[in-house]
């Protein structure tokens, strides 16, 4: 059983550009979530999501941030117009259904730097 | 509300003395709880997890915790410290609606 796959594992965009960053859940799992690690800070939440559903995005910035998780396919974070301040490592992770206990379980993360 | 708390940014250890870093949470119900690893330019890694059971819970590398109720604590420890011990460690609480909680990380230096 493969972990929770991310990619690209490195990304570079230029302000302005977009950025689609990429998270395969572990097999089974349908709950994914989104956390960015500024440099010299933890780990913040951003988006919580199950197959075709938003579950909580309190912690996505309100402007140029958003996510999906279709039924097919793997969740994606998408940045329209990249700043310098999106510079970080974004992790994804997923989870079982309706378990908190287990997990979760994380991806290699991608990190974006933005020139 | 769930919310995490790790009372110490930066620990620095001498290799073979032993590791402490500290983590309190509060929960208005009885969590499950987690700690962390990241390695320089790596990503995640799960030590170890409480989940109701055992309080004192072994994890992978010599690291275990012990969850205490009382103190709203979940201490992660080592008997001793390796130099690949270096890494910087987040604990975890769990919240409703599957929700988890991050500290805001402890950066372990193990001094040779």
């Amino acid at each position: 059983n493969a972990g929770v796959m991310q990619n690209p594992r490195h990304l570079v965009r230029r302000r302005g550009q977009e950025a689609r960053l990429r998270c395969s859940p572990m097999k089974g799992h349908s709950h994914v979530y989104w956390y960015r690690q500024l440099p010299e800070e933890g780990l913040k939440f951003m988006v919580y999501l199950q197959k075709e559903n938003i579950i909580d995005e309190s912690g996505m910035p309100k402007e140029r941030f958003s996510a999906e998780f279709p039924k097919e396919g793997p969740s994606i974070l998408r940045i329209q117009q990249v700043v310098r301040g999106d510079s970080a490592a974004y992790f994804c992770a997923s989870s079982p259904d309706g378990t908190s206990g287990r997990g979760p379980f994380f991806g290699p993360g991608t990190r974006l730097t933005v020139l | 509300a769930q919310s995490v708390t790790q009372l110490d940014s930066h620990v620095s250890v001498s290799e073979g003395t032993p590791v402490l870093l500290r983590c309190n949470y509060s929960s208005s119900y009885s969590p499950s709880l987690f700690w962390y690893v990241q390695h320089p330019n790596k990503g995640l890694q799960l030590l170890l997890k409480y989940t109701s059971a055992a309080t004192l819970v072994k994890g992978i590398n010599g690291f275990e915790a012990e969850f205490k109720k009382s103190e709203t604590s979940f201490h992660l420890t080592k008997p001793s410290a390796h130099m690949s011990d270096a890494a910087e460690y987040f604990c975890v609480v769990s919240g409703t609606g599957n929700q988890f909680y991050f500290g805001t990380g402890t950066s372990l230096t193990v001094i040779p």
